[in-house]
């Protein structure tokens, strides 16, 4: 595997459901995002790890928990979501938290909320 | 308020028909201006990366360019494959690592 692969692609789930994303990234980077994507809507910033301590989190539902187990790894653990909360979640690495580097993104996953 | 507005919001061409994507920013210092590539389904793919004004990155029929107030992306002879949504993001010296993305310009060419 190479860059940042997510799983799964594709999601359904109901409001009353747990599950979890899963973005792993194969670039030896050190720091690690959540995004998400809604149509017509700029991508959202949700949260940001830098050597697996969350940096950032910007004012995101409770619903929504990060976990950074280490540098190459990173979940998105959803439960009670609302029917709005679909979106793609977009998961992306960069070498550093510098912001003058590009951030490497995922294929992301499409999550449905019934 | 640190803004980045893209336009148009939709392009349309003919193959061969070069034409410009617009990105319009506000921010208090900017650190640098990245544009993506967003093929349907997919995450946001890199393209360039600008840092001051006068700057200019090219990679085949894509040109970039920067002012102090805008980037363009310049498409010469498109081809159908160049169809995608095309993003622009920002970071301010104010944010230090934050982007902040446009809503993007989703590109079709036509054969």
């Amino acid at each position: 595997e190479t860059g940042v692969t997510q799983t799964p692609r594709h999601l359904v789930m109901g409001m009353t459901n747990k599950k979890s994303l899963k973005c792993e990234q194969h670039l030896g980077h050190n720091a690690m995002y959540w995004y998400k994507q809604s149509a017509k809507k700029p991508l959202e910033l949700m949260f940001v790890y830098s050597l697996e301590e969350r940096v950032e989190n910007n004012s995101v539902p409770s619903r929504f928990s990060p976990e950074c187990p280490n540098s190459s790894h990173l979940f998105l653990h959803l439960h009670t979501l609302q029917p709005e909360d679909s979106a793609l979640y977009l998961c992306a690495s960069s070498p550093s938290l510098a912001g003058k580097e590009t951030q490497y993104f995922g294929p992301g996953t499409r999550l449905l909320v019934l | 308020e640190d803004q980045v507005t893209q336009s148009p919001e939709a392009l349309r061409l003919q193959e061969g028909e070069s034409s410009s994507l617009n990105c319009s920013y506000t921010v208090s210092g900017l650190r640098g201006l990245f544009w993506y590539r967003q093929d349907p389904g997919k995450g946001p793919e890199f393209l360039f990366t600008l840092y001051s004004a006068g700057e200019e990155k090219e990679k085949e029929r894509l040109k970039a360019t920067l002012t102090k107030k805008e980037s363009f992306l310049h498409i010469t002879a498109p081809k159908p494959e160049d169809s995608a949504t095309y993003l622009c993001a920002v970071v301010s010296m104010n944010t230090g690592n934050q982007f902040y993305f446009g809503t993007g310009t989703s590109l079709t060419v036509i054969p």
